[in-house]
């Protein structure tokens, strides 16, 4: 069974370009996550989608970030314009049910300049 | 809000020898505690949980109880090989379930020969 895909893995940008990631879950999870990973910090939940609603996206910044899920499959994630603070890497995940059981891709990593 | 707290790393251990990381949480109600493992060049991956006080998740020889009086959670392995050499996560998610996960920072573990 495939796992999560993302792309591009790596990504270098200077500040106040545009990004975009993205993301193909696992063939018939319904649940679909993105997730940014500070350095030195634990993941934390940017949105999540069930389908292609959005379930949870309180901690995303609404002005500078926008995720779609369009058809309820794939997903992009954007960032527009870029700040420094936004390096990181950007974990997608995707889950079948809600036990807490989620599948994570091996993440883009972004660096901004 | 919630909160997981985890010991800093890294851990280096010599084959082996017994592990423990520490985890600690904060939260109303009765979330459900989870440690996820992730391998050099890999994505996140669960490797145990619990859901109620008192349960013990275990997976690979790796161990957690859920102790509700001490508000902790901590990993534990009798033997650890070179092959346990990762990043580990301890994570938690609301009561109400829905898999909206809060994550520690990470405890890296180096196992030496």
């Amino acid at each position: 069974e495939a796992g999560v895909a993302q792309s591009p893995r790596y990504k270098i940008i200077e500040k106040r370009q545009s990004v975009a990631f993205w993301c193909n879950p696992i063939s018939g999870h319904a649940t679909l996550y993105w997730y940014q990973q500070i350095l030195g910090q634990g993941p934390k939940l940017l949105i999540q989608f069930q389908n292609n609603g959005v379930v949870d996206d309180s901690q995303l910044p609404k002005d500078r970030f926008s995720a779609e899920r369009l058809k309820g499959v794939d997903s992009t994630l954007k960032i527009q314009p870029a700040k420094l603070e936004d390096s990181a890497v950007y974990l997608c995940a995707s889950s079948a049910g809600l036990n807490g059981e989620l599948f994570f891709g091996e993440g883009s990593r972004l660096t901004v300049l | 809000g919630n909160s997981v707290t985890q010991m800093e790393g890294p851990v280096t251990l010599s084959e082996e020898a017994f592990l423990t990381i520490n985890c600690t949480y904060t939260a109303t109600g009765y979330p459900s505690l989870f440690w996820y493992v992730q391998y050099p060049g890999e994505g996140l991956q669960l490797l145990l949980k619990a859901t109620k006080a008192d349960d013990k998740g275990s997976n690979k020889g790796f161990e957690a109880t859920y102790r509700k009086e001490t508000t902790s959670f901590h990993l534990e392995k009798g033997s650890v090989q070179v092959s346990d050499s990762a990043v580990y996560f301890c994570a938690l998610s609301d009561a109400g379930g829905g898999n909206k996960l809060t994550f520690g920072t990470g405890t890296q573990l180096k196992v030496e020969l």
